[in-house]
């Protein structure tokens, strides 16, 4: 099964900055890999899949890359409604996994 | 738009069985692949089932494999899921998700709110 592990766990920035999160395979998933974000009592909700493409209504801000093992996901500047927690998920190599998530909180 | 509405949650005792239903509107439900994603309290996300669009083929993770069954009525709009011999472990709030393309790709692009399931005695 390919572990994916998301670091860091908790990142501290204020509106208006750039956030940078990272998701490594542990084996390789080529692109095959999606983000989700997740605010409080909310479901999950898709931001990119196949590493780089932003799902439908997605803003622009929200930007994807990577392949292989080694992934980001930049929000290029944080408005307030992006805090919450972020996943990343692979189809890459079944059983399809998610990291453990990336929390990002308002500094 | 679309949307999914998920019921069936509740307190159920280990051993115990429970039946969830997702009930879709805004798409064409009938040529979607669907799924069952999982998360337990506090927790990450888990895969749990998919069916194909036409409810010929199901796969599940393992650690739900042969106790739990997804279905789907295409006259109905609805998912199913089927949890038999719940266990503690079981204990999450389910979500259901449609998939991004009409061909399946594992992609879980929208999704409902979710019902939870506490398996306690």
């Amino acid at each position: 099964e390919i572990v994916l592990t998301q670091s860091p766990a908790t990142l501290s920035l204020s509106p208006g900055e750039r956030a940078t999160l990272s998701c490594r395979a542990s084996q390789s998933v080529i692109t095959y890999l999606a983000w989700y974000q997740q605010t409080p009592g909310q479901a999950p909700r898709l931001l990119i899949y196949d590493a780089s493409n932003r799902a439908t209504g997605i803003p622009a801000r929200f930007s994807g890359s990577g392949a292989g093992t080694d992934f980001t996901l930049t929000i290029s500047s944080l408005e307030p409604e992006d805090f919450g927690v972020y996943y990343c998920q692979q189809r890459g190599s079944w059983p399809y996994t998610f990291g453990q998530g990336t929390k990002l909180e308002i500094k | 738009q679309v949307r999914l509405v998920e019921s069936g949650g509740g307190v159920v005792q280990p051993g115990r069985s429970l039946r969830l239903s997702c009930a879709a509107s805004g798409f064409t439900f009938s040529t979607y692949g669907m799924h069952w994603v999982r998360q337990a309290p506090g927790k990450g996300l888990e895969w749990v089932a998919i069916i194909s669009s036409e409810g010929t083929n199901e796969y599940y993770a393992d650690s739900v494999k042969g106790r739990f069954t997804i279905s789907r009525d295409n006259s109905k709009n609805t998912l199913y899921l089927q949890m038999n011999n719940l266990r503690t472990e079981d204990t999450a709030v389910y979500y259901c998700a449609k998939d991004l393309l009409t061909t399946v790709t594992y992609y879980f692009h929208y999704w409902g709110q979710g019902t939870l399931i506490t398996v306690s005695s």
